[in-house]
């Protein structure tokens, strides 16, 4: 059974740095499989903020490209995402999920995410 | 704004049918395949269909999807109070190079 549990500091100071982990289990990092991250905003819908493949290849959402960065731990099976200089607006649920493909790609299994709030 | 517009929310009673509608353009849901996801705020989303048609196992019957050019409708027929949740369509945008989510539709069971 493939499970995804993200993790990371609940808070986060304004310019400072979000940095979340994404422990996979029953499945590998390294597999023929992109990963990717999707967070909420709250009382906001869900947002694709990027994704990454087993080679390490990355795709980011062009309106956060700038600020954020994704990376694979291969050693520990975990999945990687980095966002500098943040703000309120970066405040949501983080939700880490792996992408199939059909055509186009799909999320087909999520962690239970989890809620970072940037904040002094 | 979201790339992909979805009504904010439906209702109907239980046992009823209700449809949701995610309209998008060329760049995404014409061109490329639909996705739709159930979702409880706090917890995981949950994959309904992929590939604009497809459930994966696990996910009953009651839950169907089509596409028709830029538009596709997501329908729930024997409506339960179970069934209450936000539902999100999401679909890769070519021009974006970027997976896009629609807005969300809000369902209530009456």
């Amino acid at each position: 059974q493939v499970q995804l549990q993200e993790s990371g500091p609940g808070l986060v100071k304004p310019s400072g740095t979000l940095s979340l982990t994404c422990i996979v289990s029953g499945d590998s990092v390294s597999s023929n499989n992109w990963w990717t991250w999707v967070r909420q905003p709250p009382g906001k819908g869900l947002e694709w903020i990027g994704e990454i493949f087993h080679s390490g290849t990355t795709n980011y959402n062009p309106s956060l490209k700038t600020r954020v960065t994704m990376s694979l731990d291969k050693s520990k099976n975990e999945v990687s995402l980095q966002v500098n200089f943040v703000t309120a607006a970066d405040t949501a649920m983080y939700y880490c999920a792996r992408e199939m493909y059909s055509i186009s790609p799909y999320f087909d299994l999520w962690g239970q995410g989890t809620l970072v709030t940037v904040s002094s | 704004q979201s790339v992909l517009t979805q009504p904010p929310s439906v209702s109907a009673a239980p046992g009823q049918r209700v449809t949701i509608s995610c309209s998008g353009s060329d760049s995404n849901v014409k061109y490329n395949s639909v996705s739709w996801y159930q979702h409880l705020p706090g917890t995981a989303p949950k994959l309904l269909i992929f590939g604009n048609n497809k459930r994966p196992s696990g996910i009953p019957d009651r839950f169907s999807a089509s596409k028709s050019g830029p538009t596709a409708t997501l329908g729930i027929t024997g409506l339960q109070t179970g069934d209450e949740a936000d539902y999100y369509c999401a679909t890769w945008d070519s021009s974006l190079s970027a997976a896009v989510f629609g807005g969300g539709t809000k369902l209530t069971v009456l």
